[in-house]
């Protein structure tokens, strides 16, 4: 079992709608919660960052983390079609804050 | 403005002939990471330099080194690349405080083919 799980996508919606993507994880050591987001043949970009459980918002995202399902989503509202990207979860454990360990991504594409 | 620089961005190689990638950075952190990322998969971590500490993770190949000569540059050389390490190497870095874990802003990427 990886230690942290994401439905790759392709994940298609129509400009406007509410994007909600997900990631699994296994190892109750994680603490510390981050959503990349990624455009093709670019490096990932950090877009929201969280400790522990609960919300945070930053405009059109929202992360939410919730430990005791091991369940974490990033929510997009008034999706653009410049949203279209890769976007992936990653996650660390207070003990060991050097490694992040990564999600697959799920690929979003938002049509006009 | 302060960034991640890789060069080159494409780099074309023949099987078994060393290759050397590089990662300069101004932000002046401690702390500098290589990933290596196939088509649709995560980020894998091959190691990381804390100043001059160099992590190497246990999984990672002996055929990929690194060098960092200074804060600002780390190099990652494939000593005899397989076509199987073709891939997107994108290097990382972070500013290590406490014991807080931080943001890591990735590079461009380089996009290594292996003829």
């Amino acid at each position: 079992q990886k230690e942290v799980e994401q439905d790759p996508g392709p994940l298609s919606v129509p400009e406007g709608a509410i994007v909600s993507l997900n990631c699994t994880y296994s190892n109750s050591a994680f603490q510390y919660f981050m959503w990349y987001r990624q455009y093709s043949r670019k490096g990932p970009e950090l877009l929201m960052y969280t400790y522990s459980s609960g919300n945070k918002e930053d405009g059109r995202f929202t992360a939410q983390v919730d430990k005791s399902s091991k369940y974490i989503s990033l929510f997009i509202r008034d999706s653009q079609p410049s949203d279209s990207a890769t976007y992936l979860c990653a996650m660390t454990s207070s003990y060991n804050t050097d490694k992040l360990i990564f999600g697959t991504g799920t690929r979003l594409q938002v049509f006009p | 403005d302060a960034m991640v620089i890789q060069n080159p961005r494409y780099q074309v190689t023949q099987f078994g002939k060393p290759v050397t990638l590089s990662c300069s950075q101004t932000l002046n952190h401690n702390v500098m990471y290589w990933y290596q990322q196939k088509s649709s998969q995560a980020p894998k971590l091959l190691f990381h330099y804390y100043d001059k500490d160099f992590n190497n993770e246990a999984d990672t190949p002996d055929n990929f080194q690194s060098r960092r000569p200074n804060t600002s540059f780390c190099f990652l050389d494939i000593r005899s690349p397989g076509l199987g390490d073709a891939a997107m190497y994108l290097c990382a870095t972070s500013r290590r405080r406490d014991n807080n874990p931080y943001e890591q802003y990735f590079g461009p990427g380089t996009r290594l083919t292996v003829t």
